[in-house]
């Protein structure tokens, strides 16, 4: 079965530092990877997702991933912190043949005037 | 195109109550799944429906249940409740289904149960 591991409960950054929030998974085949934003009292936002079309995934709001397959993971980065971009961010794996989504346990981002 | 939308938004219920939480997709969209998040568990599937029919179930013991009308609204049930089902209920819909399609979620149902 498919698994997602997110390293770090809790990320906090200063304003235009770079934001790197890290997703392994684990998957007997290729599978298809999503990052989901969650913003206070919300449901969950879609950031991106790989599908195999390429390793270089580039999502909203200035945010990519990029998927590598020998390290098994799929990194969430973004070059310069807004405030805004304080939310929960979950990595997902979705299981083969069903539209399922297997989630990490979220990461909290924190930004630091 | 409106987006996902669950009422209610709260719930107060009492242990042994049973409950029942509506959720109505996007406009045209056929697949509804349904999430718990809790904040010792996270975010963990119930079960999806496509069609009126339910595809996919999660680890969840039978008194969770759910349907989805013709319509595509859905709702879903929790009987019998116990103090562990507090949590926030979330619904997702997606055009066709696919597995790597785009979900698109609702705020939630933060449902408590004394």
């Amino acid at each position: 079965a498919q698994s997602v591991t997110q390293l770090g409960s809790h990320v906090s950054v200063s304003e235009g530092a770079l934001v790197l929030l890290r997703c392994n998974y684990s998957s007997s085949v290729p599978p298809y990877l999503f990052w989901y934003v969650q913003y206070p009292n919300q449901g969950l936002q879609l950031l991106l997702k790989y599908t195999s079309a390429a390793t270089l995934v580039k999502g909203i709001n200035g945010f990519e991933a990029e998927f590598k397959k020998s390290e098994t993971s799929f990194h969430l980065t973004k070059p310069s912190a807004h405030m805004s971009d304080a939310a929960e961010y979950f990595c997902a794996v979705s299981e083969q043949g069903a539209q399922k989504l297997v989630f990490g346990q979220g990461t909290r981002l924190t930004i630091n005037p | 195109k409106a987006g996902v939308t669950q009422t209610p938004r709260y719930l107060i219920k009492t242990r042994g109550q049973q409950v029942t939480l509506s959720c109505s997709p996007i406009s045209g969209h056929r697949s509804v799944s349904w999430y718990q998040q809790t904040p010792g568990q996270g975010l963990q599937f119930l079960f999806e429906y496509f069609s009126e029919t339910q595809r996919n179930k999660g680890n969840f013991p039978g008194r969770f249940s759910g349907r989805q009308f013709s319509n595509s609204r859905s709702e879903m049930n929790v009987s019998t409740l116990e103090l562990g089902d507090s949590a926030l209920y979330l619904c997702a819909s997606s055009n066709t289904g696919k597995t790597n399609e785009k979900l698109f979620f609702g705020s939630g149902t933060q449902l408590s149960v004394l």
